[in-house]
């Protein structure tokens, strides 16, 4: 069963900095791209970043672009996010999802800006 | 980047009715490989995003079969046969033809 388990959230004052994690299970990680997404409170989903299988290849929102790094580590079945710069726009739920079919989506990490 | 558009925002429907969302696409969404990565998601109020379908018509398991999915290149459907409560919640499609994956902006189900 595919299984993903996002943590590393928390509250954030502008300005700061957080790292998010998604631990893998389940399924062959080094296989599948991955992506986080995030949910702002009352919204709609939202892409944030994607980066291929083997990690040469990401790619962000404009929103996000130039301070938030994705990155994985295919030995630890775990995919990060590094958040910079944080805004109070950034407040959301961060989850992180797998592939083009996004089969799985687990419970989300909650990122709170503000001072 | 494809963009998802899901009309209507709000859909009102009675217990034991039929309910039915639609989702355009700005492009095909027929990948190379020749799948159509069109998926439904389901979120329930205060859960976490759930996957329906995948692959435009793929039901997931444990998925009852009151739903279904339907649709080619840049038209998409899914529909309910008779919504239950327990159906309640918003719905969104998410294409992963082509990066970035982008949702609509999600179909709000409540009971009339």
């Amino acid at each position: 069963e595919v299984q993903l388990v996002e943590s590393g959230g928390g509250l954030v004052q502008p300005g700061g900095s957080l790292r998010l994690s998604c631990a893998a299970s389940g399924f062959t990680f080094s296989n599948f791209a991955m992506h986080w997404v995030r949910q702002a409170p009352g919204r709609g989903l939202e892409y944030v970043s994607v980066i291929s299988s083997n990690g040469d290849n990401t790619y962000y929102a404009n929103s996000v672009k130039g301070r938030f790094t994705i990155s994985r580590d295919n030995s630890k079945n775990t995919l990060y996010l590094q958040m910079g710069s944080l805004r109070g726009d950034d407040t959301a739920v961060y989850y992180c999802a797998r592939g083009r079919t996004t089969p799985a989506w687990g419970q989300g990490t909650l990122v709170t800006v503000s001072s | 980047d494809v963009v998802m558009t899901q009309p209507p925002l709000s859909l009102p429907v009675t217990l034991g009715q039929p309910a039915s969302i639609s989702c355009r696409s700005s492009q095909s969404l027929v990948h190379s490989d020749a799948n159509t990565y069109l998926n439904w998601i389901q979120q329930r109020p205060g859960q976490s995003p759930r996957r329906l379908i995948y692959k435009v018509s793929n039901r997931d398991s444990g998925v009852p079969d009151r739903f279904s999915g339907s649709g080619s290149g840049t038209n998409f459907t899914l529909k309910i046969s008779r919504v239950e409560s327990e159906d309640v919640g918003v719905y969104y499609c998410v294409q992963g033809s082509h990066w970035p994956i982008t949702f609509g902006q999600g179909t709000r189900l409540e009971i009339k």
